[in-house]
């Protein structure tokens, strides 16, 4: 089955700066990655996802890119606002028609005022 | 659009004890995931329903899990016996035609 791993665990940034997470996969079949940001207590959220046909996407102050070649994605989140703060999950769909995520362990991010 | 709904939102159970978590996709999703999220850990896929039917159970202790979808709408999961190690939020998502996957905001149980 697919393996998602993810890094760092937790980061750090002052407000305005940039911060990045990167996600690696292994089952190279996998063709779609969604990234969530989960608040404390609530549900996931999708905030920006990419499929293996694209290897850049934007939207606003958040970016992914997709690197097929070497199995990892990575989120890009500029201009950080301390909103931003919350734990961030990769995934990576496989099992062709099934569409089943396998999900990275997290990010803490921490957008510091 | 109304989003996933979940209930109970927190449940308290001993071990031992049987509990079930209900969940109502949003409507016309034809997938429906249950997923289990341990503090600090991403969630893990349990089930996946299409329709009224398991496509996938590969991860669920069927020793203890079970879950059904009987209408293809609504659906329950319940655990029995619970175990200690199954303290976590369990989550539902749904999905139209296996696209995006949307949750619901979980129900937190705590096994004493």
């Amino acid at each position: 089955g697919e393996n998602v791993e993810q890094h760092p665990s937790t980061l750090s940034v002052q407000e305005g700066d940039s911060a990045v997470i990167k996600c690696t996969y292994s089952d190279s079949a996998s063709n779609y990655f969604p990234w969530y940001k989960q608040e404390l207590g609530k549900r996931p959220q999708l905030i920006i996802d990419i499929r293996s046909n694209v290897g850049e996407k934007k939207d606003q102050r958040i970016a992914v890119t997709l690197n097929k070649t070497a199995k990892h994605f990575s989120l890009h989140i500029t201009e950080t606002q301390p909103e931003d703060s919350a734990v961030y999950f990769c995934a990576a769909s496989y099992g062709g028609s099934a569409r089943q995520l396998t999900f990275g362990s997290g990010t803490q991010l921490t957008v510091l005022p | 659009e109304a989003g996933v709904a979940q209930s109970p939102r927190y449940k308290i159970i001993e071990k031992r004890q049987s509990v079930a978590f209900w969940c109502n996709p949003i409507s016309g999703h034809a997938t429906l995931y249950w997923y289990q999220q341990i503090l600090g850990q991403g969630p893990k896929l349990l089930i996946q329903f299409q329709n009224n039917g398991v496509v996938d159970d590969s991860q669920l202790p069927k020793d203890r899990f079970s879950a059904e979808r009987l209408k293809g709408v609504d659906s329950t999961l319940k655990i029995q016996p619970a175990k200690l190690e199954d303290s976590a939020v369990y989550l539902c998502a749904s999905s139209p035609q296996q696209e995006t996957q949307y949750f619901g905001p979980g129900t937190r149980l705590l096994v004493l």
